[in-house]
């Protein structure tokens, strides 16, 4: 079954930029899209299809995908941001596949 | 607006069985595949089931196979989940989703959640 590998957490200093990744074999061959969850909410899509953002996200959220790894950049992260953030791909073996998350802190 | 509201969850004994539902409003229900996708508590997201729009297609989890039966009623723009022989292993929250539509799966519209807990 296909697996996404992501590192439990990342910390960042308000302002600066925060890069999650995300891991898996050949994932550049993927789409890959991108959800924030903040503590007792339901997950907020903020990038698909590799960069897109969906209507309302800021501008700083963005997102590349290249071999095997997909990386979400933060821009001037601000205290907003701190967050759990989940990487997601499609595979036909596995169907829907989820990276297992990592935690954002802005400090 | 879209909004997804489920409802049917609480405390239940291993080996019993629910169903969960969620509500559509806002959007055309009939016109979108319809995914559920659970997390246990202080765990990440597990994807669970989908159900195209026609129900003609359903797929699951191997880790809920042969448990869980996804199913909808387009006619009351509702998503089903029902749920047997309850494991304490399935104590999660439960999301409803909708399907975007875009190059892959994946989820534009997500409900509240209803919590499930299986314990004797």
């Amino acid at each position: 079954s296909y697996e996404l590998t992501q590192s439990p957490s990342v910390s960042v200093s308000p302002g600066q930029t925060a890069s999650i990744t995300c891991s898996g074999d050949k994932l550049g061959d993927k789409y890959v899209c991108w959800y924030q969850q903040k503590p007792g909410q339901s997950p907020v899509l903020v990038i698909y299809e590799d960069n897109k953002r969906p209507s309302g996200i800021p501008e700083r959220f963005s997102g590349s995908n290249s071999g095997n790894t997909a990386t979400l950049t933060i821009s001037g992260t601000q205290a907003m941001d701190e967050a759990d953030y989940y990487c997601q791909a499609w595979d036909s073996s596995t169907h829907v596949v989820f990276g297992g998350g990592t935690k954002l802190t802005v400090l | 607006q879209v909004q997804l509201v489920g409802s049917g969850g609480g405390v239940v004994q291993p080996g019993r069985s629910l169903r969960l539902s969620c509500a559509a409003s806002g959007f055309t229900f009939s016109s979108y595949d319809m995914h559920w996708v659970r997390q246990a508590p202080g765990k990440g997201l597990e994807w669970v089931a989908v159900i195209s729009r026609d129900e003609a297609k359903k797929h699951y989890a191997d880790s809920v196979k042969g448990r869980f039966t996804i199913s909808r009623d387009n006619s009351k723009n509702t998503l089903y989940l029902q749920i047997n022989s309850l494991r304490p292993e399935d104590t999660a929250m439960y999301f409803c989703a909708r399907e975007g539509v875009t190059a892959i799966p994946l989820f534009d519209y997500w409900g509240q959640g209803t919590l499930v807990t299986v314990s004797s």
